[in-house]
Order: structure tokens, then C-alpha cells, then sequence
């Protein structure tokens, strides 16, 4: 167990939808990491955030938004759903030193 | 030029070789490496890491860094059919954001 809970597990939406994506970390885990994986893909950088500032991100449009909070918790915003949207969000929390990063166990997310 | 490459594969061993799978890359500034295990479906789980060169052990896994050449490999000895899954390379290139590239995996296929 990696500490790190996602929901939910599965979602599906229809193009132009909006969609929330929720993470909860262990307590001390003050730096998360959002990440998509395309199918057949690794896992790319959306952004990180630490100590709930936004400090971070990939090549990623402004429709993919996030928050974190003070209890550890963080969410992932995707506006104007599209369809290459469709993938496997992870959280990843960063543990000491060595920037280990756990993920949790994923949202698969399916746009239609 | 990739930021991380791996070869897709698949990379079929038998029960009880050693299977190695390698990864490149490409920024001489990146400073941690990790290898995540990925069973189909499943979220990425950390198995390794290393960022000095040379050889790091842990149990049948053996992670190899040699930094000139910009190559990490990981070794596992006396392969089992629950080794099967896909594994992601990753490179930390250091900064604020503590990002992490991934390579696209390779698929290993431990034959019983």
C-alpha cells in the first residue's frame, strides 16, 4: 500500500463535459503530482503542487486545473472534455529525499 | 530525440533467467532514475532507485547506472512468471518541479 487513494476508479464522460478528479496522500506528503497515461504510453506530467501552490506543470493546456489542500487532498480539473482526454490519471506523492514518488492506484477516465 | 527510451519489446525470458531491460536518456543534468513496475490495469508501483553509478541491489533486482554513457539498466535474476508485466524507466531531472520522464515501458514475458 503506497498510502495514496484515488476516486473514483472509473469515469466516463461525453466530449465538452467537465470532470474532478480526487487524490488523498498520507499526512506529510506535502508535494503532489498529477500525471496521464495514454494507453501504450508512460505516464506524462500534468503538474505538482506544494504546500497547495501550484508549483510545476507539463505541457498541458489551461482547461487541466488543480487544487491542493490542507489535509493533504488534491483534485484535478479537466474542462472542455476531449476525446484524447481518455487515459489513466495518476496522483503521485513525494516521499524524503531521493524524490521517490508513489502513485495511487489511478481514475480511468473514458471520453465519449 | 526522446527524452527517455526504452525498447517496447515484448522481452521474453525463460522461468529462472536473468531478464535485463535498459533505458537512455537524453538530459546529462538529470540526477535520480527509478523503475516502476506496471501490471496490466494496474498503477505503477516503484521497484527501484539509484543515482550514483555503479550497481544497486535489492533482492532479485539489480538497478545499473552508468551516466557517461546515459544509461540505466535493471537486471532481474531468477525470473518468475508474476515478474510479466510492463516497465517504466524514469528520469528526475532535478529543479523546483522534481518531475519525472518516463520512457513508453517494456513489456517482459517470463515463460513458465
Amino acid at each position: 500500500e503506497t498510502g495514496v487513494t484515488q476516486s473514483p476508479t472509473h469515469l466516463i464522460k461525453t466530449r465538452g463535459q467537465q470532470v474532478t478528479l480526487r487524490c488523498s496522500s498520507q499526512s506529510g506528503h506535502n508535494t503532489v503530482s498529477w500525471y496521464q497515461q495514454a494507453l501504450g504510453q508512460g505516464p506524462q506530467f500534468i503538474f505538482q503542487y506544494y504546500r497547495e501552490e501550484e508549483n510545476g506543470r507539463g505541457n498541458f493546456p489551461p482547461r487541466f486545473s488543480g487544487l491542493q489542500f490542507p489535509n493533504y487532498s488534491s483534485e484535478l480539473n479537466v474542462n472542455a472534455l476531449e476525446l484524447d482526454d481518455s487515459a489513466l490519471y495518476l496522483c503521485a506523492s513525494r516521499v524524503g529525499l531521493n524524490n521517490e514518488q508513489f502513485f495511487g492506484p489511478g481514475t480511468r477516465l473514458t471520453v465519449l | 530525440q526522446k527524452e527517455v527510451e526504452q525498447n517496447s519489446g515484448p522481452l521474453s525470458v525463460p522461468e529462472g533467467a536473468i531478464a535485463s531491460l535498459n533505458c537512455t536518456y537524453s538530459d546529462r543534468g538529470s540526477q535520480s532514475f527509478f523503475w516502476y513496475r506496471q501490471y496490466s490495469g494496474k498503477s505503477p508501483e516503484l521497484i527501484m532507485f539509484i543515482y550514483s553509478n555503479g550497481d544497486k541491489e535489492d533482492g532479485r533486482f539489480t538497478a545499473q547506472l552508468n551516466k557517461a554513457s546515459q544509461y540505466v539498466s535493471l537486471l532481474i535474476r531468477d525470473s518468475q512468471p508474476s515478474d510479466s508485466a510492463t516497465y517504466l524507466c524514469a528520469v528526475n531531472i532535478g529543479g523546483a518541479t522534481n518531475k519525472l520522464i518516463f520512457g513508453t515501458g517494456t513489456l517482459l514475458a517470463v515463460q513458465p
